[in-house]
């Protein structure tokens, strides 16, 4: 079982750019949700997605945007890039009406 | 007031030593309360899952939850220096149910 895997590890982009940054979930899993880790900080709820839906929703702006496949996979995208958007985002999958959710080793976005 | 807090250390113990960590919280509410390790830019990995007040043991660890006090810890029994990391403390309203963290307490295992 190859667990969350995320892609790319590593993201450079400039000011104003958009990133697209990618999830699979662990075998079996159906939902997936994204979190944002700024240096020094526990991660933050960014959302959820469940069934292809966003069930839930963090405080973030609707520059975060994401999507997710038929397969369960996911995509979180961000649009118009600040310097504040740099972190490490994480995505943690976990199945329906389990208890635990599962995370990857996240991407690292620096924003110039 | 944050939601849940803890205290970011750094926390130096020598090695064989009894670690303990804790957070509080403000919502009474939550039900789910969880630890997680995190190693140097890697994802969290989840230690421990609790359900509700009381105890969970796995291993050289211990969870407890004290649900009237809105308090919850972590003890590492016989501390081992693999065991420095940052250690995040969660805990969320359902099942499922979006998770909100702690800022994590940094830990170094002294050999």
């Amino acid at each position: 079982d190859a667990g969350v895997t995320q892609s790319p590890t590593h993201l450079i982009k400039t000011r104003g750019q958009q990133v697209t940054l990618r999830c699979s979930p662990k075998s079996g899993h159906d939902t997936v949700s994204w979190y944002q880790q700024a240096l020094g900080q526990g991660p933050q709820f960014i959302f959820q997605y469940y069934e292809e839906e966003e069930r839930q929703r963090g405080n973030f702006p609707d520059r975060f945007s994401g999507h997710q496949f038929p397969n369960y996979s996911s995509e979180l995208n961000v649009n118009a890039l600040l310097l504040g958007d740099s972190a490490l985002y994480l995505c943690a999958s976990s199945s329906t009406g389990g208890n635990e959710q599962f995370f990857g080793p996240g991407t690292r976005l620096t924003v110039l | 007031q944050k939601e849940v807090e803890q205290d970011p250390g750094p926390l130096s113990v020598p090695e064989g030593a009894i670690v303990s960590l804790n957070c509080t919280y403000s919502n009474s509410a939550f039900q789910y309360f969880m630890w997680y390790r995190q190693y140097s830019r890697k994802g969290p990995e989840l230690l421990m899952y609790t359900y509700s007040s009381g105890n969970k043991e796995d291993g050289r660890f211990t969870a407890q939850v004290d649900k009237s006090s809105k308090y919850i810890s972590l003890f590492i029994r016989d501390s081992q220096p693999s065991d420095s990391a940052t250690y995040l403390c969660a805990m969320s309203l359902a099942r499922d149910d979006k998770i909100i963290f702690g800022k994590g307490t940094r830990l170094h295992i002294l050999p």
